[in-house]
């Protein structure tokens, strides 16, 4: 695998699952994004990571929880969503916090 | 606020034709610009980006992109559009919150190729 992967690709989930979007970056990077991209919006930044360690988290309700273990891996554990919380998810990563951010293909959610 | 405009929503240009998409920021300082390139169901990938220097910018699929200080500027050009182009365009601008990179996007540009 190179560059930024993320699984599942779909995922169609009811508003009392709990579910978790994993990304995996093969680029050697230290930060990690999550963004959100919702129709006729722009991408949103939800949370970034930089060695690990969360340095932002942009208002983000507490139903969307990040949890980076490592520098190559980043999770973002769902729970009780609504439906507007239907999105495409896409995750990102840098190799550094100022430089440039690689975009992975993305989680189609769907929330019911 | 910052913020980033893309006022073409949609753009529908012939196989073979020239491109231009607009992209207007709002900061006070020199940002990182950058334009981005997603197709139907995929990721974003990136085109060309600008940190400083020549205000010409080379990037890949035969971009490039012109930064206009005085207009605030930075729009996405080709001299002569592909079929495989059709796709959705956003531009951003980085900026630096205490050495973090935050990129801001704008709406995006949806890209139409007719035969």
């Amino acid at each position: 695998e190179t560059g930024v992967t993320q699984t599942p690709r779909h995922l169609v989930m009811g508003m009392t699952n709990k579910k978790s979007l994993k990304c995996e970056q093969h680029l050697g990077h230290n930060a990690m994004y999550w963004y959100k991209q919702s129709a006729k919006k722009p991408l949103e930044l939800m949370f970034v990571y930089s060695l690990e360690e969360r340095v932002e988290n942009n208002s983000v309700p507490s139903r969307f929880s990040p949890e980076c273990p490592n520098s190559s891996h980043l999770f973002l554990h769902l729970h009780t969503l609504q439906p507007e919380d239907s999105a495409l998810y896409l995750c990102a990563s840098s190799q550094g916090l100022g430089d440039t951010q690689y975009f992975g293909p993305g989680t189609r959610l769907t929330v019911l | 606020a910052q913020s980033v405009t893309q006022p073409d929503i949609h753009i529908t240009v012939s196989e073979g034709a020239s491109l231009e998409l607009r992209c207007n920021y709002s900061y006070g300082a020199t940002p990182y610009l950058f334009w981005y390139v997603q197709s139907p169901g995929q990721g974003l990938q990136l085109l060309l980006k600008y940190f400083s220097g020549d205000t010409l910018v080379q990037g890949i699929k035969g971009f490039e992109a012109e930064f206009k200080r005085s207009q605030s500027s930075f729009n996405l050009r080709k001299p002569s559009v592909h079929w495989s182009d059709a796709a959705e365009y956003f531009c951003a601008v980085g900026l630096d919150s205490g050495g973090y990179n935050k990129l801001i996007f704008g709406a995006g540009t949806r890209l139409a190729v007719h035969p």
